[in-house]
């Protein structure tokens, strides 16, 4: 089966800053990754995708993720956060023909 | 253009009852797909539908059933609701079958048993 990490459940970082969220994934063979972000009461929203092509992903609102095969890892970042980007995000993974999401990490910016 | 629509938006059954959610997807779009997105969590992938026909299924029990109709609008079916139904549940649709390609979702329907 497969499944995805997201390390750390509430991140909080300064307006101006550095965002990285984590995700690591388990798959025998390379799957498609995505993030996805949540605002509160709304459904899900893509940010980018991997698909083999390239191994940084650059997306939209300026996230970009970094595949990288040897450590299972598609960590998601932004150089400099802004107040609107205060939401839920979610990588996921696909194979088999089904989607598999891990728990979120919810992103808090402080003014 | 119309993004994906749910319908209702909110919803209160009892343990027991059942209950039929629906999905509107976006004009074009022949994939619907569902998810259970329990508080606090991750959606859960339930199903998939292209053209009519079942083309994943998650693990949930028998108790979940979808169909999609000719104009690729869907329904999800839940009978026998338990407690632990309670969630959003999503409705993303995309051009092809695989769902590799970009979904589209659709706000959501929070159901709450009691």
């Amino acid at each position: 089966a497969q499944s995805v990490t997201q390390l750390g459940s509430h991140v909080s970082v300064s307006e101006g800053a550095l965002v990285l969220l984590r995700c690591n994934y388990s798959s025998s063979v390379p799957p498609y990754l995505f993030w996805y972000v949540q605002y509160p009461n709304q459904g899900l929203q893509l940010l980018l995708k991997y698909t083999s092509a390239a191994t940084l992903v650059k997306g939209i609102n300026g996230f970009e993720a970094e595949f990288k095969k040897s450590e299972t890892s598609f960590h998601l970042t932004k150089p400099s956060a802004h107040m609107s980007d205060a939401a839920e995000y979610f990588c996921a993974v696909m194979t088999g023909n089904q989607f598999y999401f891990g728990t979120g990490t919810s992103l808090t910016v402080i003014p | 253009d119309a993004g994906v629509t749910q319908s209702p938006t909110h919803l209160i059954k009892t343990r027991g009852q059942q209950v039929t959610l629906r999905c509107s997807p976006i004009s074009g779009h022949k994939s619907v797909s569902w998810y259970q997105q329990v508080l606090g969590q991750g959606p859960q992938f339930i199903f998939q539908y292209y053209e009519k026909e079942e083309r994943g299924r998650g693990n949930f029990p028998d108790r979940f059933s979808a169909r999609q109709f000719p104009n690729y609008s869907s329904e999800l079916n839940v009978n026998a609701l338990l407690l632990g139904d309670s969630a959003l549940y999503l409705c993303a649709s995309s051009l092809g079958q695989n769902l590799n390609r970009p979904q589209h979702f659709g706000d959501g329907t929070r159901l709450s048993i009691l």
